[in-house]
């Protein structure tokens, strides 16, 4: 069958650095996302990996390793408007996305 | 830019009537997704379609309808509503077989 596991909810302080773990297991494979979704607002695009190591974009930073079926987010420099629910998706031979169901992240001050 | 639009945002329903969702796109994306989101649970795709005139079935579309009559427009049909379907709706698009897509701001519908 087809899975994605990431922990529900994660709490980490300002100004820290926070990694977001996801496992993946999918018929196929064309890709893992993260998407970030602020509480009753629409999930956003934030990274894309398809092929092993780490993708880095301003404080947001992705790593892929295909052999393991592992993917992690990583957050530096953590905002207070970080507080939201990471969204972790693998994309399956169908080219369709497999969605776990998110981890929560609360920023303390 | 108004990206991609749904309406109603937010419905309440008696069971066993009919409701359309409504999703409306200006991006000429050839691909369109409807998804439920429950809470505990990751996004269900419900139905899709990955070019004007077809449509496919996703993870969950028991109870669902869906038309694409042209490139713009998707709406999502429940000919019966039951409390299960309680949930938020959210509407998506993307250029074909990519896996970054454009969401809709999400219709909260409430059966009773």
């Amino acid at each position: 069958g087809q899975n994605i596991d990431q922990p529900t909810e994660m709490t980490a302080t300002e100004g820290a650095i926070v990694q977001i773990n996801c496992t993946y297991q999918t018929s196929g494979f064309n890709g893992l996302f993260w998407y970030q979704q602020h509480a009753g607002e629409a999930p956003t695009f934030l990274s894309y990996n398809v092929l092993d190591g780490l993708e880095e974009k301003g404080r947001f930073s992705s790593f892929l390793s295909r052999s393991k079926g592992y993917s992690y987010l990583l957050l530096k420099e953590l905002q207070m408007k970080d507080s939201a629910s990471y969204l972790c998706a693998s994309m399956d031979s169908n080219y369709q996305l497999i969605w776990g169901a998110g981890t929560k992240l609360i920023i303390k001050p | 830019i108004a990206g991609i639009t749904q309406a109603p945002t937010s419905q309440i329903l008696a069971a066993g009537r009919r409701m359309t969702l409504r999703c409306t796109q200006d991006m000429r994306h050839n691909a369109m997704y409807w998804y439920r989101q429950d809470l505990g649970l990751g996004l269900r795709l419900i139905h899709y379609s990955n070019t004007a005139g077809t449509t496919g079935k996703g993870e969950v579309p028991d109870g669902y309808s869906v038309s694409r009559a042209n490139t713009d427009d998707f709406p999502l049909t429940l000919a019966s509503a039951v409390p299960s379907q309680t949930s938020v709706y959210f509407c998506a698009s993307s250029e074909q077989h990519t896996g970054e897509l454009f969401f809709g701001e999400g219709s909260r519908l409430t059966v009773l």
